[in-house]
């Protein structure tokens, strides 16, 4: 069972270049986050999923953009990348929203943008 | 969500318990506590959860006051696999689809 699945591990970007990080879960989840984590701070939420179609933003969305064509996979675009944007992204997914539920995490992207 | 308070740092010794304390006194009746630990960078691992019992599982136990304002995370027996910066986090059940809010959590080191 591989739960969260992230892709790539590491990436380097030059200022203004695009990539996408992938995101797969094979549990099923309809709930599905993208966070990331900048050094020494806790993670912060980007856009989250509450299903296949849906999207939403989090707490720091700009300058990036995702999309849920399927349940398993939750892509995650950074369009022109940016030095503010260096940092560990994390995916989860999680079966229900709310508490009572637990959410589970990939390994992380750590982007370096130069 | 309510806010929570955690220790910036906290050492322990191998093999002794670890108590995490956690506050959060505005914690609603719907809300529940979480816990997630963070070793070295990797993606955070869920713990244990609860809403007004004491919970144990295989990893911790978690002991929630009459009053719900606070919590404690014990490891009972620490190892040093277990050094990792842990999160305190309150969750309301039922909706709330918009994640889970981190703080910057307890830096647990576990001494030798």
């Amino acid at each position: 069972n591989a739960g969260v699945t992230q892709t790539p591990k590491f990436r380097i970007l030059k200022i203004g270049q695009s990539m996408t990080l992938q995101c797969t879960q094979d549990m099923n989840h309809n709930y599905m986050y993208w966070y990331r984590q900048d050094p020494g701070m806790g993670l912060k939420l980007i856009y989250y999923s509450v299903g296949a179609g849906i999207t939403d933003k989090g707490e720091v969305p700009n300058g990036y953009n995702v999309s849920r064509s399927t349940t398993e996979d939750f892509p995650l675009r950074l369009e022109l990348a940016a030095p503010s944007q260096t940092s560990v992204y994390f995916c989860a997914s999680s079966a229900l929203g709310g508490g009572g539920t637990e959410a589970f995490f990939g390994q992380g992207t750590r982007l370096t943008v130069v | 969500d309510a806010k929570t308070t955690q220790p910036p740092s906290m050492d322990c010794a191998e093999g002794r318990a670890a108590n995490l304390p956690c506050n959060h006194s505005t914690i609603s009746g719907n809300e529940y506590v979480y816990w997630y630990r963070q070793i070295h960078s990797q993606g955070p691992q869920y713990i244990i959860h609860g809403l007004k019992n004491n919970e144990t599982n295989e990893m911790a136990s978690l002991i929630i006051t009459e009053d719900r304002k606070s919590s404690t995370l014990i490891l009972p027996h620490a190892t040093l696999r277990d050094t990792a910066v842990y999160y305190c986090i309150v969750r309301a059940s039922g909706g709330g689809a918009d994640g889970l809010t981190f703080g910057k959590g307890t830096h647990l080191i576990i001494q030798p």
